[in-house]
C-alpha cells in the first residue's frame, strides 16, 4: 500500500514566519504535489514536481516555495507566513503519468 | 476561474436512499474524471473513475455517469449507508495526468 507521509498533523505558527511542510512518499513515485484545501474552493494546486530538482507552479503558487533533493520527500516553504495561508495542505504523489493521486492526512495550519 | 463545477456543496440523504453528486467542467480537452472521497482527518482517497469513451461506470454501489456533450459526469451512490458519510469531490485531468482540477466538494451526510 502506498504512504504518503506529511510530518505534521497540526502546526501553529506567527506572522512573518518561515514555515516549512514535510512530505515523504515510500513507493518511489516520480510525481509528487502539494494543494490547499479550502472550504467551498476545494483542492488548489500549489506545485507540483516530476522529477528531483525540477518543479513546476500550480494554479497558486504565490507565497510558496517548494524543494525536492530526494525523489522520496517534498518539501513545502512558506517564506513569511501570513494570516491567509491558514489552510489544510495536502501532499500527493504518483507513478509518473499514471494516475491515481494518493494522498497524505494533510497538515492543518493556522497562522496567527 | 474554476474549472470543474460541483454541486450541492451538502447533501443529506436518509440510510437505503440513492445520493447523487454533480459536475460539469468547460474543458473538452479533459479525458480522465475521477471521483474521491474523504473521511474527517484524513487524505482523500479515489473511489472511482472514469474516460469520456463510455458513459458509465459502476462499482459496487458506485456509479459514474458522463454525459459528453453536456460536459457533465455525476456520482450515484445506491443504498447510501451511514459509512459513506464523507466530502466528495469529483476532478477532471488532461494529457499527462500531472495537474488534476478539483470541484469544491460535496459533504455528505447519510442519516441512519
Amino acid at each position: 500500500d502506498v504512504k504518503v507521509t506529511q510530518s505534521s498533523r497540526y502546526l501553529v505558527k506567527r506572522t512573518g514566519e518561515k514555515v516549512f511542510l514535510e512530505c515523504v512518499q515510500d513507493m518511489d513515485h516520480e510525481n509528487m504535489f502539494w494543494y490547499r484545501q479550502d472550504p467551498g474552493l476545494g483542492l488548489r494546486l500549489i506545485y507540483f514536481s516530476y522529477d528531483v530538482k525540477m518543479k513546476e507552479k500550480g494554479d497558486i503558487p504565490e507565497g510558496y516555495s517548494v524543494s525536492r533533493e530526494k525523489k522520496e520527500r517534498f518539501s513545502l516553504i512558506l517564506e513569511s507566513a501570513s494570516t491567509n495561508q491558514t489552510s489544510m495542505y495536502l501532499c500527493a504523489s504518483s507513478v509518473g503519468a499514471v494516475p491515481p493521486l494518493h494522498f497524505g492526512n494533510g497538515t492543518r495550519l493556522t497562522v496567527t | 476561474q474554476q474549472q470543474v463545477k460541483q454541486s450541492p456543496q451538502s447533501l443529506i440523504v436518509q440510510k437505503g436512499g440513492i445520493s447523487i453528486i454533480n459536475c460539469a467542467y468547460e474543458n473538452t480537452a479533459f479525458d480522465y474524471f475521477p471521483w474521491y472521497q474523504q473521511f474527517p482527518g484524513k487524505g482523500p482517497a479515489l473511489l472511482i473513475a472514469i474516460r469520456p469513451d463510455v458513459s458509465e461506470k459502476k462499482e459496487g454501489r458506485f456509479t459514474i455517469s458522463f454525459n459528453k456533450s453536456a460536459k457533465q459526469f455525476s456520482l450515484h451512490i445506491m443504498d447510501s449507508q451511514p459509512g459513506d458519510s464523507a466530502t466528495y469531490f469529483c476532478a477532471a485531468s488532461k494529457g499527462n495526468f500531472n495537474k488534476f482540477y478539483f470541484g469544491s466538494g460535496t459533504k455528505l451526510n447519510v442519516k441512519p
